[in-house]
């Protein structure tokens, strides 16, 4: 069965840390990893890796694709009390459908 | 934001109603995916719809089902509801079937009394 597992499942940090959050997924007919953040209801999207070993950036996250070892990481520098949310990890998985598997997500809280 | 709309936001509903959640999605997408979002979990894939028919399916059982109209806005329906149903329900388009990122909603949270 398709899994996706994160770690930590929640994490406190001071503002101006730097954190990183840690995906790694066991699914049949990898396409693509993405990462989503969400704060509210709807989760945002921040990147896509498809390619091993490429990071992706945006600002203060970055994120990399380690196909090898099934995993993925995504890193946040000087962290802001606006970084806090729920950090979803999803593989993209084809089987008829782009069905995307979802970890349990990473809370984290920055605190001021 | 990202276009895609969902109505309404929230609703109450007891054991056993129905119940029809309505998605719009973002201007040009054809193809919309369902996930149930539990509390404290991450989203779970229900099914997808791509040009009106339906084109995969996660493990939930067949009273969730759902209606892709010509313009590529989604309705998800369950029936005979459960407790277990109480969730936040996403639904997410994309532009292309496959590879393509998905745009959420910003969900309809259902609890089922």
């Amino acid at each position: 069965e398709d899994k996706v597992v994160q770690s930590p499942l929640s994490l406190v940090v001071h503002e101006g840390d730097t954190v990183t959050l840690n995906c790694s997924y066991e699914v049949t007919n990898f396409r693509s990893l993405l990462w989503y953040k969400q704060e509210k209801k709807a989760p945002t999207f921040l990147f896509m890796l498809t390619s091993s070993g490429i990071e992706k950036k945006s600002g203060r996250l970055s994120s990399i694709l380690d196909k090898k070892e099934l995993s993925s990481i995504l890193n946040i520098t000087a962290t802001q009390t606006g970084d806090s949310a729920i950090y979803l990890c999803a593989v993209e998985a084809i089987q008829g459908a782009q069905k995307l598997v979802f970890g349990q997500g990473t809370r984290l809280t920055i605190n001021p | 934001e990202t276009g895609v709309t969902q109505s309404p936001t929230h609703l109450i509903k007891t054991r056993g109603q129905q119940v029809t959640l309505r998605c719009s999605s973002q201007s040009g997408h054809n193809t919309v995916s369902w996930y149930q979002q539990a509390l404290g979990q991450g989203p779970q894939f229900i099914f997808q719809y791509y040009r009106e028919e339906e084109n995969g399916r996660g493990n939930f059982p067949p009273r969730f089902s759902g209606l892709q109209f010509p313009n590529y806005s989604s309705e998800l329906n369950v029936n005979a509801l459960e407790l277990d149903d109480s969730a936040l329900y996403l639904c997410a388009s994309s532009l292309l079937v496959v590879s393509d990122t998905q745009y959420f909603g910003p969900g309809t949270r259902l609890t089922v009394l």
